[in-house]
């Protein structure tokens, strides 16, 4: 069965600097989300991605995140100056289309960011 | 925008007992309701969902129901085992169909599940 997979699945990086999360969506999928959960909360949206362009975003996704979907596979994320505060699980998620009974949002595995 | 509370934040059954986890919702406009699960250190699973047309829906050892009125939405699960132990989410997609656009979903906190066998 097609699996959403990110990589890498730990990131440890210094205040300050850039990173960049990758995604590989379901194959046919149409709708991307990028997720985050901080530890020991809720699971929270940050952005959707729908025909190559961000169709909604959270007040949480500010000027120093970016998505973009550079070929056909990839869905990154990058924090261009992160902050202790981005310290968090970072989950892709990706949907079929906009049509009814294909609603469900499939979860990659994660990525956990520690920012130090 | 939606808010979702759910409840409770940690649930102790024994083997064989049920368990119901609840949730409530504020946005009457929401109309899907997916419940996930996740084992520790692994993804998100979509166990089950429920979309506002129908008030309940079963698979096997695990049902879902709706109440529109009061917007709440519950889990349960019957005769549980203890591969059953982990950490449900509740969540409510945002917006009303049709779905033009990202329809983001928002969670609940999570309720971690412990089945003692």
């Amino acid at each position: 069965e097609p699996e959403v997979t990110q990589t890498p699945s730990h990131q440890v990086t210094q205040m300050g600097q850039e990173v960049i999360l990758r995604c590989v969506p379901i194959s046919n999928h149409l709708y991307f989300y990028w997720y985050r959960q901080i530890l020991g909360q809720k699971v929270e949206f940050l952005v959707s991605f729908y025909n190559n362009e961000i169709s909604e975003k959270s007040e949480i996704f500010d000027d120093q995140f970016s998505v973009e979907r550079p070929d056909g596979s990839n869905f990154t994320l990058k924090i261009r100056s992160t902050k202790l505060e981005d310290s968090a699980m970072y989950f892709c998620a990706s949907r079929l289309a906009g049509l009814l009974y294909q609603e469900t949002q499939y979860f990659g595995p994660g990525t956990r960011l520690l920012v130090l | 925008g939606e808010n979702v509370e759910q409840h409770p934040s940690t649930l102790s059954v024994q083997e064989g007992d049920s368990a119901v986890i609840k949730c409530t919702y504020s946005d009457s406009a929401s109309n899907y309701f997916p419940w996930y699960k996740q084992e520790l250190g692994k993804r998100p699973q979509l166990i089950i969902d429920i979309r506002s047309n129908v008030g309940e829906k079963k698979d096997q050892r695990i049902a879902v129901t709706l109440n529109k009125t009061a917007k709440h939405f519950s889990l349960h699960i019957t005769e549980t085992q203890p591969e059953d132990s982990a950490v449900y989410f509740c969540a409510a997609r945002e917006g009303a169909w049709p779905m033009e656009y990202g329809n983001k979903l928002v969670f609940g906190a999570g309720t971690i599940l412990r089945v003692k066998s």
